[in-house]
Parts: structure tokens; C-alpha cells; sequence
């Protein structure tokens, strides 16, 4: 079980925009900042969002992260097949003082 | 280029110990925080341990607590990650990744420890 909840999948076709949910806690989310992770099929995972909503360079402004409360999530637009990976969400909890991550979720470009 | 290149995993019986390492190039190693991530097979991501840029404070999940630890060698720009007595439960692929607090960028490409009979 998860600390932080992520739907465990998601789809949609290509162009289209897809959004994956990030729930946690006043000891996580709700007081620092969320990243996510982009985990191609066999490979690393790889840094998509950093603080909430900015993205790495080479990272398509496709991707875009939000967060309000307690709660973050991952907007993806114009949905490509190459973005049929597994996306992780990630904040620091101040009570258990460690990394959590989400569950994961399984993005399905049909 | 920042590059992380991990390397001492394998097969090791239930009890045994094994020690991981992590060699880092393309940027300052001691003045940046490092962290170890796991992942079971056909699994989500899970956090292990953490470590500042110093060594001077250290991180670990509950599940590890006691039995891994974490330390770095800043002369030869290296991380580590010791872990005894270990379970089948930690059967994983192992990341070392550059970073603490949720950041990490980059990842290494991850090294297989199995822990079986």
C-alpha cells in the first residue's frame, strides 16, 4: 500500500489529453513539493516534473504538473504512443521523514 | 554529463549480505544528496535510503532500518549501499539516483540483487 494514491491506470488516444491523480497527506504533498517520474517499458525511471509544474529540459511542454492541497497531478496533451510508460508521483513526508512515492500508474495509448 | 553507474548486485542466499555500488561522474559529487530506489519485479517504485552531501545525515525506510546502510566516499566519487541480512522481500532492481528530497535526476540503469535459495 501506497502512501501517496495513484489511479493504478489510464488511457486515451493519440491527441488526446489524459490527467493522472496524485492524492497524499497533510505530512507529504500537502507541505512539500511533488515530482513525477516517467519509467519507459525496461528502462529508468526518468525525471518529468520537479516542484509541482516545472519540467527538465527536453521534456515536451506536453507534460504538465499541478498541485492543490493535498492533491497533485500530471496532465498529458496531445497523447503520443511514445508515452505509453508508467508514471509515478513522489513527494518527501515530514512524519515518516523519507521519500514516498505513488503506486504507479500504467498509461495505455490505444 | 552526469552519469551514475551502479554495479555489485547478483544473486545472494537469504541471511547474506551484498554491497552496492554507485560511481558517479560529470558533476561535484560532494555537494549533492543521494538516494537509493527500488523496485520488485513487476512492482511500483519504493524508496530506500537517503544520504546528504557530507555523509553527515543519513535516511532509511522503515523496512530497512537496521539491516542496510548507506555511505558515500567523496574522494572517489562513489556511493554505497550495504544491506545484511537480507530477505527475499528485497529481491529488486536497485537505482542509485542523484538528489534527496523527492528531485532525483538523474537515475542510474539499476542493478539486480535476488535474494533466494
Amino acid at each position: 500500500q501506497s502512501v501517496l494514491t495513484q489511479p493504478p491506470s489510464a488511457s486515451g488516444t493519440p491527441g488526446q489529453r489524459v490527467t493522472i491523480s496524485c492524492s497524499g497527506s497533510s505530512s507529504n504533498i500537502g507541505i512539500n513539493t511533488v515530482n513525477w517520474y516517467q519509467q519507459l517499458p525496461g528502462t529508468a525511471p526518468k525525471l518529468l516534473i520537479f516542484t509541482n509544474n516545472q519540467r527538465p529540459s527536453g521534456v515536451p511542454d506536453r507534460f504538465s504538473g499541478s498541485k492543490s492541497g493535498t492533491s497533485a497531478s500530471l496532465a498529458i496533451s496531445g497523447l503520443q504512443s511514445e508515452d505509453e510508460a508508467d508514471y509515478y508521483c513522489a513527494a518527501w513526508d515530514d512524519s515518516l521523514n523519507g521519500l514516498v512515492f505513488g503506486g504507479g500508474t500504467k498509461l495505455t495509448v490505444l | 554529463e552526469v552519469q551514475l553507474l551502479e554495479s555489485g548486485g547478483g544473486l545472494v542466499q537469504p541471511g547474506g549480505s551484498l554491497r552496492l555500488s554507485c560511481a558517479a561522474s560529470g558533476f561535484t559529487f560532494s555537494t549533492y544528496a543521494m538516494t537509493w530506489v527500488r523496485q520488485a519485479p513487476g512492482k511500483g517504485l519504493v524508496w530506500v535510503s537517503g544520504i546528504t552531501g557530507t555523509g553527515f545525515s543519513t535516511y532509511y525506510a522503515d523496512s530497512v532500518k537496521g539491516r542496510f546502510t548507506i555511505s558515500r566516499d567523496n574522494s572517489k566519487s562513489t556511493l554505497f549501499l550495504q544491506m545484511n541480512s537480507l530477505r527475499a522481500d528485497d529481491t529488486a532492481v536497485y537505482y542509485c539516483a542523484k538528489g534527496l528530497r523527492g528531485l532525483l535526476d538523474p537515475w542510474g540503469q539499476g542493478n539486480l540483487v535476488t535474494v533466494s535459495s
